[in-house]
Parts: C-alpha cells; sequence; structure tokens
C-alpha cells in the first residue's frame, strides 16, 4: 500500500460547481497535511497547509482532515476556469525520519466555462 | 519581489555530460531543496540543505552532486551517472519555522539529446 493515495483523475467540472479533492494516507503518525496547486510546466504552489485535524478555510478553498479516517480534503467552491490545474496533497510527520514530505500523484482538474 | 529563481527553463545534455541547474533564493530561508519530476511518478527528493555547508542524501540522490556554499544559492549538478536524467527538476525552500517546502521555483525541464 502506498503512504498517499490520490485519484489522478482526470475531473472536468463546469463553471460555479463545487469540486472535491480527496487524499487517503496510511501513516497514522502524519501530522501536517499540506495542499498544492500546480499549473502546466510550472512549479507547485502552496494552497493550504494544517496541522493535525479540522477544517481551514480561505477565501473559496477548504482543507479539512480527518484523521480517524486517514482522509484528507480540498474543497473549491464557485470553481473557476483559472482554477484548472494538477492539485497535488502532501503530507508530513513530525520529527526524523518522519520529517520527510511524502507527495500523492496529484489530480487533474478542468474547469470548464 | 522575494522568491526562486531557477535556470534554464530549458536544457538540453547531450549524453556522456555533467550539467548544472541553478537554483538562487532571496526569501532568507533556510532550508533548500531539489526534486525530480516525472509524469505519473510524482515528486521525489533528490537533495536537501537545511544550513549552509550542510546536505543530505533524498531518496533518489545516485547520479547527482549538489553545494551549499552560500544561503541562497543550491546548486544541482546532473553527473553523467544519472542514466535516465530526462526530467522536470524544481528547486523548493523553505524557513526554519516551516513544517512544508513553502515555495518552488519554476521549475528546469532537462532532456537528453
Amino acid at each position: 500500500q502506498k503512504e498517499v493515495e490520490q485519484d489522478p483523475g482526470p475531473l472536468s467540472v463546469p463553471e460555479g460547481a463545487i469540486v472535491s479533492l480527496n487524499c487517503t494516507y496510511s501513516n497514522s503518525a502524519f501530522q501536517y497535511f499540506m495542499w498544492y496547486r500546480q499549473y502546466s510546466r510550472k512549479g507547485p504552489e502552496l494552497l493550504m497547509y494544517t496541522y493535525s485535524s479540522g477544517n481551514k478555510e480561505d477565501g473559496r478553498f477548504t482543507a479539512q482532515v480527518d484523521k480517524s479516517s486517514k482522509y484528507i480534503s480540498l474543497f473549491i467552491r464557485d470553481s473557476q476556469p483559472s482554477d484548472s490545474a494538477t492539485y497535488l496533497c502532501a503530507i508530513r510527520g513530525g520529527t526524523g525520519n518522519n520529517r520527510k514530505l511524502i507527495w500523492g500523484l496529484g489530480t487533474s482538474l478542468a474547469v470548464n466555462p | 519581489d522575494g522568491g526562486i529563481t531557477q535556470s534554464p527553463k530549458y536544457l538540453f545534455r547531450k549524453e556522456g555530460q555533467n550539467v548544472t541547474l541553478s537554483c538562487e533564493q532571496n526569501l532568507n530561508h533556510d532550508a533548500m531543496y531539489w526534486y525530480r519530476q516525472d509524469p505519473g511518478q510524482g515528486l521525489r527528493l533528490i537533495y536537501y540543505s537545511q544550513i549552509v555547508n550542510d546536505f543530505q542524501k533524498g531518496d533518489i540522490a545516485e547520479g547527482y552532486s549538489v553545494s551549499r556554499e552560500k544561503k541562497e544559492s543550491f546548486p544541482l549538478t546532473v553527473t553523467s551517472a544519472q542514466k535516465n536524467p530526462t526530467a522536470f527538476y524544481l528547486c523548493a525552500s523553505s524557513s526554519q519555522q516551516m513544517n512544508t517546502e513553502a515555495f518552488f521555483g519554476q521549475g528546469t525541464r532537462l532532456t537528453v539529446v
């Protein structure tokens, strides 16, 4: 079993839709949960950073962590064509070797006008 | 503007040649990282450095070398020992207080011809 699993998509939605992107992970020691957005041929951009469980909101983006289920989500409200990109989840433990960042493969999202 | 600059954006190398990728940051970050991104494989850590004059191997360091003589600079050399060097290379940085790679450069696409 991979440490982080992420459905690669592609996911195609109409403009204005609510988008749900998800990752599952296997190691309960993970404590830090991140979402990055990557446009084609560009470097990733940190979107959301969450420690432990709970929700975090930033504008149209909400990150959710459920440690009991080992499941993290990114919700995008009122999606826009400019949101079309690949979304990467990344997870990190707390100390020592667990500090290595574990990456999902990314989900490709297309928002159609 | 603060950020990370990678150069060149595109690089072509003949087989058997070494090539050096540049990464410079003006964010005053202590930690710097090199990743490789291949289709279907996600981001893989090559080397990282948490302080000047010190660096550690990541998951796929074979065939690569780095130096960290200045806080601002973390160049990556792809040597002829790297069997499959064609890839998209990404440099990232973070401060000591961050628990994730906070900023990425725009990447260098290396192609072996």
